[in-house]
Order: C-alpha cells, then structure tokens, then sequence
C-alpha cells in the first residue's frame, strides 16, 4: 500500500539552531503535503502545507520544500525555540478527490536551551 | 468557541464493555475523520465521513462502528472492548475530503484493563 517514510525519528538541537525533517512518499498522484505539530497532550495542528504546483513556501522561521521528481520532501525551522519541542508529522494526500492523508511516523524534536 | 471538542477526554473501563465517544465541530466542514494513535505516536486513519456518508472505512473491526447523526457530529461507538484497542483517539475536520486541512480535537485517551 501506499506510505510516507520520515527521518529521523528524534531530533535534538540546540536553541538558534536550525532542524530539518525528512520525508518520502510512494503514491505519484499525491498532491498535497501537510506538516502538524503535536504538542504533548494535544491533538495535531497544521502548521504548514504545500501542494504539488509549488517547490517551496516559507512562513517566517518554518519553510517545506517539495521535490516531485524524487518523491520527497523536507520541513526546515531555523532559529529553534524551546516552545519548538514537540512531534512533527508529515503527511501526504492518497486515493483523489475520496481519499485521506497517509501520516510519517512523526519526529520527536526537542530544542535544548 | 473550541473548533473540533471530544467527550470524554479520559475513558477507562474493562475488557468487554462498550462504550462510545462524541466529536462535534462547529467550523461547518463537510468531512470529519477518526484516528487512532497507539503509544508509539502513529497516527492512522480509522474512518471519514463527508456530508454524513462512510467515505472511507480503514480495516477496522467491525466492533468500531462510526455514527453521524448531522454533518457537526461524528460518533464513535466501539462494542466488545479489548486490550489493544487502548490509545488515544482524535476527532478531525476539513471542509474538503483528503485535500485541505484538518483541524483535530484535543482526543480521548483510551485505556483498557
């Protein structure tokens, strides 16, 4: 069946430095790509997506860049913060207008002060 | 003005028994979605509904049956309680189904003894 591989599965920075996630997915039809957050004790939220028409987008210190071609593609935080600690899943549209998101296995980021 | 809620936030009961857990969002989407997430954190999709229709039905036993009386409600009944169905389990909605974003509640911890 179709799946998202994510890498690595911890991370641990230092507080100013910057992170990056790593996924990939097998359905060529996919065209959306979302990244979540989930804060311990919370249910996930959305903090940024970006659909198959577009290589990158950037809201202030996150930015995802997508690769087609290759079937990945990444979530870079620069200047990590503390309150940056948390899971982050990336996920990847499957099966058309009825399908659903298939979800990474999450990373456990955690921001050393 | 919470966007996707769950009762109760914590269900601990004993093997066997049957018991149902509520999601209601007022965002006025048209799709809401059940996940399961096991202790290892993944998270997987369970079922969809759009506009009250089953639209998606993961190989979940059929002792899980989802019920949507309107299109802010989606229920989740679970009959015949077992050890592994212990986790914790997330409400979500989007306006469209597998494409958009998904906004999840804040989800039931599950624990089965």
């Amino acid at each position: 069946g179709e799946n998202v591989e994510q890498h690595p599965s911890t991370l641990s920075v230092q507080e100013g430095d910057s992170a990056v996630i790593k996924c990939t997915y097998s359905d060529s039809a996919s065209n959306y790509f979302p990244w979540y957050k989930q804060e311990l004790g919370k249910g996930p939220q959305l903090i940024i997506d970006i659909r198959s028409n577009v290589g990158e987008k950037k809201d202030q210190r996150i930015a995802v860049t997508l690769n087609k071609t290759a079937k990945h593609f990444s979530l870079h935080i620069t200047e990590t913060q503390p309150e940056d600690s948390a899971v982050y899943f990336c996920a990847a549209s499957i099966g058309g207008s009825q399908g659903n998101l298939i979800f990474g296995k999450g990373t456990k980021l955690s921001v050393k002060p | 003005d919470t966007a996707v809620s769950q009762t109760p936030k914590y269900l601990v009961t004993q093997m066997g028994n049957d018991k149902s857990i509520k999601c209601e969002q007022n965002l006025g989407h048209d799709t809401m979605y059940w996940y399961k997430q096991d202790s290892k954190k993944f998270l997987k999709i369970m079922f969809s509904y759009n506009n009250k229709e089953l639209i998606i039905n993961e190989t979940v036993p059929n002792r899980f049956s989802p019920k949507s009386p309107d299109k802010a409600h989606l229920n989740l009944h679970i009959n015949s309680l077992e050890l592994g169905d212990s986790a914790v389990y997330f409400c979500a909605s989007s306006q469209e189904q597998g494409h958009d974003e998904q906004f999840f509640g804040p989800g039931t911890r599950l624990t089965v003894l």
